[in-house]
């Protein structure tokens, strides 16, 4: 079956280190992949979005990665802080979509101080 | 420019009851997408507009429906309430050709 996978325990990090969190996909073939943030009762905010004919994408401290081989994408977050605490989602947007985006569960981060 | 706006933020409803819930997109969005978002499963995809036409679906039975109004602005209806509806609604605007989502605070409804 097609589904979009992502570390459903959440994911402890010191602050000031590296967050990496991970994206995996099986039987699409994705235009592009989207990551968002997601505070508690709120709606998902839009924060990167990468193509499949690109490897990296950055964006401050964030960076994302896309291995198409794989079927894998990574998200990472540099110099993390406690403000980077959240539910971060990623979204792909398969060829043959007919503009709906498949949405992973989300993973949640804590930045611990 | 002003946000996705959502009404009502918060609602409460019995079993068998039907509720409307509206969204106005960002100016110049024609798309409009809504979905269900539970603690168990996650954003589900309900349905997407664009000028005024329903592109897309997800598996939801009938008694989900939505339109989308001339100035994009757009509603969806939930009849004959279930528990289980219970849950966030999120409306999401979109403009660019990468589908982009913005979304709004959403609606939290709660069926008694």
């Amino acid at each position: 079956s097609q589904k979009i996978e992502q570390n459903s325990e959440a994911l402890n990090i010191q602050e000031g280190k590296t967050a990496t969190l991970t994206c995996n996909y099986t039987n699409y073939s994705p235009a592009y992949l989207q990551w968002y943030r997601q505070d508690p009762g709120r709606g998902p905010v839009f924060l990167l979005l990468i193509r499949e004919n690109e490897k990296e994408k950055r964006k401050e401290r964030l960076k994302v990665t896309f291995d198409t081989t794989l079927k894998q994408s990574l998200f990472h977050i540099t110099a993390s802080q406690p403000a980077d605490s959240a539910t971060y989602l990623c979204a792909l947007d398969p060829v043959d979509s007919n503009y709906q985006l498949i949405w992973g569960a989300g993973t949640k981060l804590i930045i611990k101080p | 420019k002003a946000g996705v706006t959502q009404t009502p933020r918060y609602l409460i409803k019995t079993r068998g009851q039907q509720v409307t819930l509206s969204c106005s997109p960002i100016s110049g969005h024609r798309s409009v997408s809504w979905y269900q978002q539970t603690p168990g499963q996650g954003l589900q995809f309900l349905f997407e507009y664009f000028s005024e036409t329903q592109r897309n679906k997800g598996n939801f039975p009938g008694r989900f429906s939505g339109r989308q109004f001339s100035n994009s602005r757009s509603e969806m209806n939930v009849s004959t309430l279930e528990l289980g509806d219970s849950a966030l609604y999120l409306c999401a605007s979109s403009l660019g050709e990468y589908n982009e989502q913005f979304f709004g605070p959403g609606t939290r409804l709660t069926v008694l």
